[in-house]
């Protein structure tokens, strides 16, 4: 069975930029979750998708935005980047609710903001 | 809100012991732990789930205390193998999402 897998691997911007992420579940998950990672401040949740329907959001500012598809294959979006916005960005899929079901983590996205 | 994770970091011999513990501000339904090691994803470890279910490794044990609103990971005759970081995400109802702590880096020596 594929995992997720998430495209592209590596993405470097300049400020005000925007970028779009693509994530893959595996097959049959219908849950996406989507984290960012920076350097001591561990998996922060950025939302989570179930069929198509944007279930949990966290605190980060409205530039970024997401969105499933039917197939659940998965996009987020960041408009007018930031330096700050530099991170790792990991998307997890599950067959239920991220909450009471187990996720499996793609490679992630390495993004760059300068 | 966050749960706190400790200790920060942890640096074992091969053989011994660990526990690594999380802790919220909040009641719980449930708590996830997850290993992740360094340049690559994190890997499931367990879910412990308000009422007593858990779904996870054998190998691994862990314990919810629903009432204090913590969970502690014990790590038994550590190996080379468990190093890297432990994060445990938390969630406080049964439709929110997981909030993970910044995470236990352990480190095992030969």
């Amino acid at each position: 069975k594929a995992g997720v897998t998430q495209t592209p691997r590596y993405l470097i911007k300049t400020r005000g930029q925007q970028v779009t992420l693509s994530c893959s579940p595996i097959s049959g998950h219908r849950s996406v979750s989507w984290y960012q990672q920076t350097p001591g401040q561990g998996l922060q949740f950025l939302f989570e998708y179930f069929s198509e329907t944007q279930r949990n959001k966290g605190n980060f500012p409205g530039r970024f935005s997401g969105r499933q598809f039917s197939n659940s294959r998965s996009e987020m979006n960041v408009s007018t980047l930031e330096l700050g916005d530099s991170a790792l960005y990991l998307c997890a899929s599950s067959l239920g609710p991220a909450s009471t079901d187990t996720q499996y983590f793609g490679p992630g996205t390495r993004l760059t903001v300068l | 809100q966050q749960p706190v994770q400790s200790p920060q970091a942890v640096i074992l011999r091969e053989g011994e012991d660990a526990v690594i513990n999380c802790s919220s501000s909040k009641a719980l339904y449930s708590v996830h732990w997850y290993r992740q090691k360094h340049g690559e994803a994190p890997v499931f470890l367990m879910i412990l789930l308000k009422g007593g279910e858990q779904k996870g490794h054998e190998k691994i044990s862990a314990s919810f205390n629903e009432k204090k609103q913590q969970s502690s990971l014990y790590l038994t005759a550590s190996q080379l193998s468990y190093s890297g970081t432990y994060f445990c995400g938390t969630e406080g109802g049964s439709q929110g999402n997981l909030i993970f702590g910044k995470g236990t880096k352990l480190s095992v020596k030969p």
